[in-house]
Formats: C-alpha cells, structure tokens, sequence
C-alpha cells in the first residue's frame, strides 16, 4: 500500500469554527490531491499540489484553501466549517499527475454540525 | 454536461454472473481511461487502466474502451462476493494534472 496517512479520520465540528485537514505521503510523489466524495457527486477535486507551494484549484474549490510547505504534507483547511461541508474528504498523490494511477488515502469523515 | 459520466446503479448480480460497467466522456482528447474499486469505507484503488481504444485483460476484469462512441467498459467474467464495491470510471483531465471522476456504479453480488 502506498504510504498515505489522513488525520483525522473522524471529526465532528460545529458550523462557523476552522477545521483542518492533514494528509502526509511517505512516497516523495511530486502531485497531492484533496478530493470530497458525495452521495449522488462522487468523487470531486477541490485542490491540487504540484510541488511545494504549487497549488491549484479543483471543481469544488470555494470556503476551501490549501497549504503544502514540504513535499510529504498537503493540508487542507475550512476557514469556516458549513454544513455543506459535511463530506468524506480524500487526499490521492501521483508520482508524475499525467495520466499514471493515483494512490488513496482511507479518507477522513467530517461532519458540521 | 459532466465530463464523465456513469450509472450508479445500483446493480445486483448472482455469483457466477458476467457484469458489464459503464461509462461515456465528453472530451475527445482524453486517451487514458481507468477503473478504481472502492470497498465500504475504504480509499478507491486502482483497479486497471489502458491507452487509447481496444481491450485490455487482467484475470476475469477486461477493459474496453471505444474513443469512436467516447464510451468506457469494465467486464466482470465470474463475479464473486469479493467484487461486491463501488467501481468508478477515471480520466485525466485535459492539462493532464488530475483525474476526472464518474460518480460510481456499486455493485452487489449475492452468493
């Protein structure tokens, strides 16, 4: 299995408070992604890495920003948790981001209430 | 129209059957395809991939793909319990820095 870690896995939060979301690779891949996966969406790209302070945006982008200060942690956090954002949330890396397979973490389950 | 997009089913097969998964895309630039499996509460896993048109066969799983009708296919010959997940359809998208994802098919296959 590729080296993956999310934490938290489980987290219950109240609306308005920031939350944050860390996944850390022990695989030295240059590309991270943080993915939020809905009941009738699927899997949706919120933010992308391509290397330390290289970032970009995904299709669900908005009240999500994202911070990658070394190549191994990819952080993503909700400057003000809505209910919108209760999800199960995703971080893949990829060694090269073109078209090659990308790993899954196990994802962590965050609940707004 | 979603860049890619799949019956989520759900479909529920008997051990033994032959399952047929599906997908269209809209962008004709895409060349690869891929499938990924999801157990309950688990990552997605990538299951296979292929370039371009044509088959491509690993154990009982064979993927197709047919870039003159942008349809994708994931064939399960022999299905078992152990296949019963969410299989969804991939690609990257045009700048080639992300995978665009179907929103899953989950399957079930009863012993």
């Amino acid at each position: 299995d590729a080296g993956i870690t999310q934490s938290p896995r489980h987290k219950v939060t109240e609306t308005g408070t920031p939350v944050t979301l860390r996944c850390h690779q022990t695989e030295n891949h240059r590309y991270m992604y943080w993915y939020r996966q809905d009941p009738g969406h699927g899997l949706r790209l919120i933010h992308y890495s391509y290397g330390v302070k290289d970032t970009d945006k995904g299709e669900v982008s908005d009240g999500y920003s994202v911070s990658r200060s070394k190549t191994e942690d990819f952080l993503l956090t909700l400057e003000s948790a809505t209910s919108s954002q209760t999800s199960v949330y995703f971080c893949a890396i990829s060694e090269t981001g073109q078209n090659t397979e990308a790993f899954f973490g196990q994802g962590t389950r965050l609940t707004v209430v | 129209q979603k860049e890619v997009e799949q019956d989520p089913g759900p479909l529920s097969v008997p051990e033994g059957a032959i399952v047929s998964l599906n997908c269209t895309y809209s962008n004709s630039a895409f060349q690869y395809f891929m499938w990924y499996r999801q157990y309950s509460r688990k990552g997605p896993e990538l299951l296979m991939y292929t370039y371009s048109s044509g088959n491509k066969e690993d154990g009982r799983f064979t993927a197709q793909v047919d870039k003159s009708s942008k349809y994708i296919s994931l064939f399960i010959r022999d299905s078992q319990p152990s296949d019963s997940a969410t299989y969804l359809c991939a690609c990257p998208n045009q700048a080639g820095t992300a995978l665009i994802f179907g929103k899953g098919t989950t399957l079930s296959v009863s012993s």
